[in-house]
């Protein structure tokens, strides 16, 4: 069965600190892996989504990285800014017929101005 | 920009009364997806459609749970009864397709179920 952690739990760093959230995922058999962004009683923004034949995708101040075969990704966020402060989700999808997405339990990050 | 809607956005009912909630997909998305994120956890998968038929549903609890998407374009999603632990945020999600480059959810706004 495909789990997904995040680490860590919470995060706050001071405004202008790059930073990197990790994912972990127990089973290397993934279509791909997406990052969400959720604000506080919100839906879901898609940040990144990364095929499982691509190392990295980059958008802006973000870089995530996909590490298949030691079942790792990173966000990688530069820069920070007080409204990057959310929780950040991420998600594997698996392959086959139903395209279903396994999501960790998310990194809630506060950037202080 | 096309965007995924559903209503309502919040709603607050008492255990054993019925809910529904209502789910629009981007036009022209045929995959359908009905996830419950607990607050504090990630989202779960409670049931896929692909136009009218389900994909999966072995997630949704079927003895209160139940979802239809007659026409294959909107999702109504029903409790009944609701109980405590249904207390979540409700999020619909739509793509394309499940293969490819097809297969990107994009997803809603949510609904904020609270069961007192």
């Amino acid at each position: 069965k495909q789990e997904v952690t995040q680490i860590p739990a919470a995060l706050s760093v001071p405004e202008g600190e790059n930073l990197v959230l990790n994912c972990s995922f127990t089973d290397s058999a993934i279509y791909n892996l997406q990052w969400f962004r959720q604000d506080p009683g919100k839906g879901l923004t898609s940040l990144l989504l990364i095929q499982s034949s691509q190392r990295e995708q980059t958008s802006g101040r973000l870089n995530a990285s996909l590490d298949k075969s030691s079942g790792r990704s990173t966000l990688y966020i530069a820069a920070s800014q007080p409204g990057d402060s959310a929780t950040y989700l991420c998600a594997v999808r698996l392959g086959g017929a139903t395209n279903k997405l396994i999501f960790g339990t998310g990194t809630l990050l506060a950037v202080q101005p | 920009e096309a965007e995924v809607a559903q209503s309502p956005r919040y709603k607050i009912t008492e255990k054993s009364q019925a809910v529904a909630f209502w789910c629009d997909p981007i036009s022209g998305h045929a995959t359908l997806y009905w996830y419950r994120q607990i607050l504090g956890q990630g989202p779960e998968l409670l049931v896929q459609f692909q136009d009218e038929s389900v994909v999966d549903d072995s997630q949704l609890p079927k003895d209160r749970f139940s979802a239809e998407r007659l026409k294959g374009v909107d999702s109504t999603l029903k409790i009944q009864p609701a109980e405590l632990g249904d207390s979540a945020m409700y999020l619909c999600a739509s793509s394309l397709g499940t293969s490819g480059f097809y297969n990107e959810q994009f997803f809603g706004p949510g609904t904020r179920l609270t069961v007192l």
